[in-house]
C-alpha cells in the first residue's frame, strides 16, 4: 500500500530538548511538506521541499529544522529554540509539479512538552 | 497574496439534514480548489477537487462547484450522517509559481443522531 507514515504518534519532550519527527512516503512524490496544527488555527506551513537536497522555509520555520537526503524521507527536528512546540504535526507529500495535484497527508504526530 | 475564507464553526446538524459549508477564495489566475476532511486524531484526506471554472467535484455524496464569478467553492451534502462529523478544510493551489497550497482555517461539523 502506498502512503505516508509518521512516527511516533505521540511524543513527549522535556523543555530544552531537541526532538525529531519522522516522515516517510512510498508514493514516489517529489514534494514534501511539514505543517503545524493548533486548535482553531488551521494548518501553518513550517518547511517544504520540492526536490531532494533542497528545502524552503514556510511561514513559521523559526525553531525548526529539516533535511531531505532521500526522496522518500523528510524528518523534522523541533529544537529548543521553538518557544511553544506543543502541537499536532502533519507531514504531507504531492507530485508537486502541477497545479492540479492534491496533497497526501500522514496520520500526524502529537508533540507535548512537559 | 492568496487566501481562503471558510465559515466559522462548529456547524451542528441533525442526521439527514442538508449541509452547506461556505468557502470563498482570493487568488490570481485560475487556481485549483480542494476540500479535505479530517477525522479526530487523524491527518487530512482529500474529499473532492475541481481544477477549472464550472467544474463540479463530488465524492461520498458531497459536492462542490468551482464558481469563478463569485470566487467560491461551497461544500454541500443532501443528507448528512453521524459519521460525517469531522473538520472540513477548503484549499487552493495557485496556477503558477511554487505550487504551495493555501488552506482555510477549517470548519467543524457535528452531526447528532
Amino acid at each position: 500500500d502506498g502512503g505516508i507514515t509518521q512516527s511516533p504518534k505521540y511524543l513527549f519532550r522535556k523543555e530544552g530538548q531537541n526532538v525529531t519527527l519522522s516522515c516517510e512516503q512510498n508514493l514516489n512524490h517529489d514534494a514534501m511538506y511539514w505543517y503545524r496544527q493548533d486548535p482553531g488555527q488551521g494548518l501553518r506551513l513550517i518547511y517544504y521541499s520540492q526536490i531532494v537536497n533542497d528545502f524552503q522555509k514556510g511561514d513559521i520555520a523559526e525553531g525548526y529544522s529539516v533535511s531531505r537526503e532521500k526522496k522518500e524521507s523528510f524528518p523534522l527536528t523541533v529544537t529548543s529554540a521553538q518557544k511553544n512546540p506543543t502541537a499536532f504535526y502533519l507531514c504531507a507529500s504531492s507530485i508537486g509539479t502541477t497545479r492540479v495535484n492534491e496533497q497526501f497527508f500522514g496520520p500526524g504526530t502529537r508533540l507535548t512538552v512537559l | 497574496g492568496n487566501s481562503v475564507t471558510q465559515m466559522e464553526g462548529p456547524v451542528t446538524l441533525s442526521e439527514e439534514a442538508f449541509l452547506t459549508i461556505n468557502c470563498t477564495y482570493t487568488a490570481t489566475g485560475y487556481p485549483s480548489l480542494f476540500w479535505y476532511v479530517q477525522y479526530p486524531g487523524e491527518g487530512l484526506q482529500l474529499l473532492l477537487k475541481a481544477t477549472k471554472a464550472d467544474d463540479k467535484g463530488s465524492n461520498k455524496g458531497f459536492e462542490a462547484t468551482y464558481r469563478k464569478e463569485t470566487t467560491s467553492f461551497h461544500l454541500e451534502k443532501g443528507s448528512v450522517q453521524v459519521s460525517d462529523s469531522a473538520v472540513y478544510f477548503c484549499a487552493l493551489l495557485p496556477s503558477g509559481g511554487s505550487y504551495i497550497p493555501t488552506f482555510g482555517r477549517g470548519t467543524s461539523l457535528i452531526v447528532h443522531p
